[in-house]
């Protein structure tokens, strides 16, 4: 069964520090990685997306993803109150297959 | 208007009531798909169709079922409901296979008493 794991939290960052969110996934097939923003009540937000080992970087969020680790990360620069919220990671099926697998989630706090 | 909506936003029902949650898109996305979200558990899929005639199910079918009317609209039905169906359901669009990320609804908030 394709699993994606992350630390549920709560994890407390200071205002202005970089947050950073971890993600491992099972399905060695995956090609395609997701992160989401959902607020409490909130439907889920795409905010980054990567396909290729590395960094991406889209304003203060860097993506990063190792394929050989099956590991996936999330930083947030200069974190904002606003940031807070739960991520959540979601990884693609291998093999050709459709369809996304989400990890529970890491609610992240951003203490003024 | 919200690319993709869901009606309703918040339902009560009772046990056993039959219930249908929709969703409706403009986004001329293919691919739709149903979660259900329950605290702990994360988001599960329940049912996904690729076009009107593509029906799939997901990790969680038992106890609901879909129907797909037009590329844009996509129901959700519980045919008999029970209390451990109470949960936020979310409905999704894509525009392709696994290279493309999901567009949401604003979710369904259904207890069942």
């Amino acid at each position: 069964q394709k699993e994606v794991e992350q630390n549920s939290g709560p994890l407390s960052v200071p205002e202005g520090a970089i947050a950073s969110l971890n993600c491992t996934y099972s399905d060695r097939g995956s090609q395609s990685f997701f992160w989401y923003r959902q607020y409490s009540g909130k439907s889920p937000e795409l905010i980054m997306s990567i396909y290729s080992n590395g960094d991406k970087e889209d304003g203060r969020f860097t993506a990063q993803l190792n394929k050989a680790s099956q590991y996936v990360s999330l930083l947030i620069r200069d974190s904002q109150p606003s940031d807070s919220a739960t991520y959540l990671c979601a990884v693609s099926a291998g093999g050709g297959a459709d369809g996304l697998t989400f990890g529970k989630g890491t609610h992240l706090i951003i203490q003024p | 208007d919200a690319d993709v909506t869901q009606t309703p936003r918040n339902r009560i029902t009772k046990t056993g009531k039959r219930i249908m949650l929709e969703c409706s898109q403009t986004k001329g996305h293919d691919r739709m798909y149903w979660y259900r979200q329950d605290p702990g558990l994360g988001l599960r899929l329940i049912y996904y169709s690729f076009d009107v005639k593509d029906i799939n199910k997901g990790e969680i079918s038992d106890g609901y079922s879909v129907s797909r009317q037009a590329q844009a609209k996509f129901s959700l039905s519980l045919e008999s409901a029970i209390p451990n169906q109470t949960a936020l359901y979310f409905c999704a669009t894509s525009a392709g296979p696994h290279s493309f990320g999901y567009t949401f609804g604003s979710g369904t908030r259904l207890t069942v008493v």
